[in-house]
């Protein structure tokens, strides 16, 4: 069964740094691209973060491109999401979701349940 | 920024009912569309990609149709599992970008 738990969520001061991890199980992790997603408090939710599968290529959205960092430990089965910067905006419930790109058409096919952050 | 937009907010329905939820984008995405099921404390759950392609393990009474800047997702009889939050994903497939609609919630 393919799974994805997000954790090293919690409460930190406008400034800080947190590092959100994301461990997969059920699928060899190198043969998939992984994203980071957050919904902030009564917002939709907004993709922040992407990395391919051989960890080359990084994408961010401007929102959080020069504070996060995106990086991938395959021989572990981790993804990262170091946050730095953060401001009260950050506060959200992150979510990690496997990328597919399936002929052509991209989706999520495996999400996490989330894990929250608190910029407070 | 393509905007994605669901309506309703709300739907409130009855099992057996059949029911149409929507999604509107403010530019043309193609068919690069897909929805999302969402239950409370649970991981959200691929239900349509590429605008009509059912997911794995999703069962024939949801439908997905829809192009350009019109999409819908249908649910042919309601069943008490699918009481649930759906969203709607737009996706540029490169470089990857996605933005997300903001949800209908299905309620009883």
């Amino acid at each position: 069964e393919v799974q994805l738990v997000e954790s090293g969520g919690g409460l930190v001061q406008p400034g800080g740094s947190l590092r959100l991890s994301c461990e997969a199980s059920g699928f060899t992790l190198s043969d998939y691209s992984l994203n980071w997603v957050r919904q902030a408090p009564g917002k939709r939710l907004e993709w922040i973060a992407y990395i391919s599968g051989n960890a080359k290529t990084v994408f961010y959205s401007e929102s959080v491109k020069g504070r996060f960092t995106i990086s991938r430990d395959d021989a572990n089965n981790l993804v990262y999401l170091q946050m730095s910067s953060l401001r009260d905006e950050d506060t959200a419930v992150y979510y990690c979701a496997r990328d597919h790109l399936d002929g052509g058409n991209r989706h999520f096919d495996s999400w996490g349940r989330g894990i929250t952050v608190t910029v407070s | 920024e393509i905007v994605m937009t669901q309506s309703p907010a709300t739907l409130s329905v009855s099992p057996g009912e059949r029911v149409t939820l929507s999604c509107r984008a403010s530019q043309s995405v193609n068919r690069n569309l897909a929805w999302y099921q969402h239950k409370p404390g649970q991981s959200p759950r691929l239900v349509i990609y590429a605008a009509s392609a059912r997911a794995t393990g999703i069962p024939a009474r949801f439908s997905g149709s829809g192009s350009g800047t019109e999409f819908s997702l249908t649910i042919s009889s309601l069943q008490s599992e699918d009481f649930a939050l759906y969203f709607c994903q737009q996706y540029d497939n490169w470089p990857p970008r996605y933005t997300f609609g903001q949800g209908t919630k299905l309620e009883i």
